[in-house]
């Protein structure tokens, strides 16, 4: 059982340069979810998006975009990388019944260093 | 602004020792409060709690929820080595962490 799967697992960039966390999961859920995790800091939502076709800003969208072309996968880039983005980025999914919060179901995240 | 607080942020105790970790929350249109644990790599979901005073429980771990005083607690008896992990604690509708508590169990 695959799950929620992001490539890749590891990655160093320079500052300016640009690229794409690939998040995938085989669940068929309706909500997918980007964090990024820094020490002491906890898990602070990138973007969201309830379903394909959509997305929606969450609590620290600068600097990042997304897209969800296939309700599948879910796309997080970064346009022009700076040293304040290198952190831990967890990919996240869950169903959507309608009547409250469900639980989400994690990638193993991608350690990213910008130097 | 919404916000969600764990206590405390570390704890060390013995294998054996039964443990309280907490998690305070001020958000608007609240839905349902979850807790995750972290060992290395992606956080696992533990419970979900939406109505006050009903705990749930699963094995050594239970949970319950204090909607008028906006807190829940997770407990976990019989600690083993195996509960060290970090503790998430999330609260929904906008999805928003605590910044976790960190559990280390001394053998």
């Amino acid at each position: 059982n695959a799950g929620v799967t992001q490539t890749p697992k590891f990655r160093v960039l320079k500052t300016g340069q640009s690229m794409t966390l690939l998040c995938a999961q085989d669940m068929n859920h309706e909500y997918m979810y980007w964090y990024r995790q820094d020490p002491g800091m906890g898990l602070r939502l990138i973007h969201y998006s309830v379903g394909e076709g959509t997305t929606a800003k969450g609590e620290v969208p600068d600097g990042y975009n997304v897209s969800r072309l296939k309700k599948q996968n879910f796309l997080l880039g970064l346009e022009s990388a700076a040293p304040s983005q290198t952190s831990v980025y967890f990919c996240a999914s869950s169903y959507h019944t309608g009547r409250g919060g469900q639980p989400q179901h994690f990638g193993d995240g991608t350690r990213l260093s910008i130097l | 602004e919404d916000k969600v607080v764990q206590s405390p942020l570390s704890l060390v105790v013995h294998e054996g020792d039964t443990v309280t970790l907490n998690c305070s929350y001020e958000v608007t249109n609240f839905r349902s409060l979850l807790w995750y644990k972290q060992e290395k790599k992606a956080p696992t979901f533990l419970f979900m709690l939406t109505s006050s005073g009903i705990e749930k429980k699963s094995g050594r771990l239970s949970s319950i929820l204090d909607k008028k005083e906006l807190f829940s607690i997770l407990n976990i008896t019989a600690t083993q080595t195996g509960d060290s992990a970090v503790y998430l604690c999330a609260v929904s509708h906008k999805i928003i962490f605590g910044k976790g508590t960190r559990l280390h169990i001394l053998p």
